[in-house]
């Protein structure tokens, strides 16, 4: 069973703060990274699937970056607005475990305008 | 856009009773997922449907649980006999081919089970 988890749990910021929180997956037998971002009550929204090592993606003012060998992702988001209030959810998936989903706990980001 | 849509949003039920939760997968993918949060945990991984067959079952995915694909749309999860424990956020997901394309996650149903 995969173990990934995301710190910190929760994190509140001012709007225009930048900010990160990291993932942490086993770095044996990767194969991807997903990121989500979930609003309540909607549907958890792709942000990015990286798979390899030094992968940096960005989206807008949300950018990830990727180190397969030690075992660990960050998402960071620049300028936070408060339409960015949502949990951030990793999830890797594992060469020896088919084609699930291994979630972490998820970020909790509030800001606050 | 295409999304992955979910009926019903809440359900409310009795302890032993029958369940289906629906969805409807986006039109031209063909791997179809089931997960599941329960209150204060982590997403967990319920079971993966490719080619009208299960593909992979986790270890919550007993004998309770099926999954059927009826019609070329709907993609659907039975509890055949509920337990509180099975109280929880479920999520219906799909991904168009193999590799490691994006799953696309529906809203979710929560069923509560009292």
């Amino acid at each position: 069973i995969l173990n990934v988890e995301q710190s910190p749990q929760s994190l509140h910021v001012q709007e225009g703060d930048s900010t990160n929180f990291t993932c942490s997956f086993p770095s044996s037998n990767f194969y991807a990274l997903h990121w989500y971002r979930w609003e309540t009550a909607k549907s958890p929204e792709a942000l990015f699937v990286m798979t390899l090592n030094g992968d940096e993606k960005k989206k807008g003012r949300i950018s990830a970056t990727l180190n397969t060998k030690e075992g660990y992702s960050y998402l960071y988001i620049k300028g936070s607005q408060p339409e960015d209030s949502a949990t951030y959810l990793c999830a890797s998936m594992n060469n020896n475990a088919g084609n699930m989903l291994t979630f972490g706990g998820g970020t909790r980001l509030m800001v606050k305008p | 856009e295409p999304e992955v849509t979910q009926t019903p949003s809440h359900q409310v039920t009795q302890m032993g009773q029958e369940v289906i939760l629906r969805c409807v997968p986006i039109s031209n993918h063909l791997y179809f997922y089931w997960y599941r949060q329960i209150l204060g945990q982590k997403v967990e991984f319920l079971v993966s449907f490719y080619n009208n067959e299960i593909s992979e079952k986790s270890e919550i995915f007993d004998d309770q649980f099926s999954v059927e694909r009826p019609d070329g749309s709907n993609f659907t999860l039975k509890i055949r006999s509920t337990k509180l424990e099975d109280s929880a956020m479920y999520f219906c997901a799909s991904r168009r081919g193999a590799g490691v394309g994006t799953q696309y996650f529906g809203p979710g149903t929560r069923l509560l089970v009292l």
